[in-house]
């Protein structure tokens, strides 16, 4: 297995739909991210989990709904999302240190 | 405050030619951890390094390297010979303690590097 896993790839979904994406870290990490990266803008930090405890929140609105249920599995709720929700949501992983994150593939979403 | 500035939005250079992507930060911190990712067009993000902020010795790897210097806060990033295949989005990140959640990236806003053949 690859270090961090995202399924799936590629989403679509209508604005009433929900749906929820996944990230599994295989490296034995202790804290998970989720980022967004709409189309020429910054990466967004969104949530960070520490042991399973979530330490940041910055200001996502709450039609996003993480769950972190062990250090390994990190997953994010999505319902009643809106167009400009449309982006390549990106999980990652990383020790309490500063050895960096690892990042997964993204998964590509389009809110129609 | 933007903590990391990228000020190259797009570059495009012919293959075999070197180039410097500039990377600027800010911090109040005196300890910080810097870092290049790279991303392709399948999307996933690549750590290729990172450096703390007590080691300013510059780095090569291969046809990359870094070039960091604290007296003028930047972590530039050569590609010596470029090839096709480094086109990608180069992003600069950095980490300081004045992240709530402990070593959480603060990003630039990327360079998009075009290798023409």
């Amino acid at each position: 297995e690859t270090g961090v896993t995202q399924t799936p790839r590629h989403l679509v979904m209508g604005m009433t739909n929900k749906k929820s994406l996944k990230c599994e870290q295989h490296l034995g990490h202790n804290a998970m991210y989720w980022y967004k990266q709409s189309a020429k803008k910054p990466l967004e930090l969104m949530f960070v989990y520490n042991f399973k405890e979530q330490t940041e929140n910055n200001s996502v609105p709450s039609r996003f709904s993480p769950e972190c249920p062990n250090s390994s599995h990190l997953f994010l709720h999505l319902h009643t999302l809106q167009p400009e929700d449309s982006a390549l949501y990106l999980c990652a992983s990383s020790s309490q240190g500063p050895e960096g994150q690892y990042f997964g593939p993204g998964t590509r979403l389009t809110v129609t | 405050a933007q903590k990391v500035t990228q000020a190259q939005t797009e570059i495009s250079v012919v293959e075999k030619e070197d180039v410097t992507l500039d990377c600027v930060y800010e911090t109040r911190d005196t300890t910080y951890y810097l870092f290049w990712y790279k991303q392709p067009p399948s999307g996933e993000l690549v750590f290729l390094i990172r450096r703390n902020s007590f080691d300013e010795q510059n780095e090569i790897s291969g046809r990359y390297s870094w070039n960091f210097q604290k007296s003028t806060s930047s972590f530039n990033f050569t590609i010596t010979a470029s090839q096709v295949v480094d086109s990608a989005v180069y992003f600069c990140a950095l980490s300081d303690r004045d992240s709530n959640s402990g070593y959480a990236l603060n990003f630039g806003k990327g360079t998009s590097l075009l290798v023409t053949p």
